[in-house]
């Protein structure tokens, strides 16, 4: 089956121009997540999308990145304004809807990813 | 709020040993998941292995076995009969059980010596 995508796979770019990065979530999975990856760094989360409820958007470093998801499924990550410290792996994963309750978990399912570098 | 720290910035493991990565955790939730994730050179990240806070029994998954010992908030990923394609950088992560955000460790990059 179709797993999670994220388009480009790389992508280069100017200092000060603007970005959109998408990713495509298994069919199914309504909960989406982005991360950022610097070069041999651990995660750091970004923003978080459950079905209809309001995103968690604890993660955004400023107010030059925002995302949305249409639809319950496809979701863009925009970054105004790039800087060079913007440069880092994009990654996006997706699952299902997180259910409560002790032992109850939903594995997040990972895309490939975009390398964003920007010069 | 949530950390994961991982203090082992690599590791290596002669093939067919057993190898030991370590985590330590700290959260205020009282239910939460903890996660191990293996992400090869090609960037692409795999999902180990899940505990719950409240599973009694340690996880395992064929040649991965998570030792939680929930008093000293460890979750160390222990991985059997080490094979040369185990080489990898491995993330140890947590999220509350009705939080959507997770919490990444730096990563342990472990190297299998043939």
């Amino acid at each position: 089956g179709a797993g999670v995508s994220q388009s480009p796979s790389n992508k280069v770019t100017e200092k000060g121009k603007d970005v959109e990065l998408r990713c495509d979530p298994i069919s199914g999975h309504t909960a989406l997540y982005w991360y950022r990856q610097s070069l041999g760094q651990g995660l750091e989360f970004l923003i978080y999308f459950q079905g209809n409820s309001a995103p968690d958007k604890s993660g955004l470093p400023s107010d030059r990145f925002s995302a949305e998801r249409t639809g319950g499924s496809v979701s863009t990550l925009t970054i105004q304004r790039t800087q060079q410290e913007d440069s880092a792996v994009y990654l996006c994963a997706s699952s299902l809807f997180l259910a409560g309750g002790s032992g109850s978990y939903n594995e997040q399912f990972f895309g490939p990813g975009t390398r964003l570098t920007v010069l | 709020a949530q950390k994961i720290t991982q203090t082992q910035p690599g590791m290596f493991v002669q093939e067919k040993e057993a190898v030991t990565l370590d985590c330590t955790y700290d959260t205020s939730d009282q239910s939460y998941g903890l996660f191990w994730y293996k992400q090869p050179s090609s960037g692409e990240m795999i999902f180990l292995i899940y505990q719950g806070s409240y599973d009694e029994q340690n996880a395992t998954e064929g040649r991965y076995s998570l030792n939680f010992q929930k008093a000293r908030k460890s979750a160390n990923l222990v991985i059997s009969a080490s094979q040369l394609g185990d080489s990898a950088m491995y993330f140890c992560a947590m999220r509350g059980i009705n939080a959507g955000k997770s919490t990444f460790g730096d990563g342990t990059t472990l190297t299998v010596k043939p």
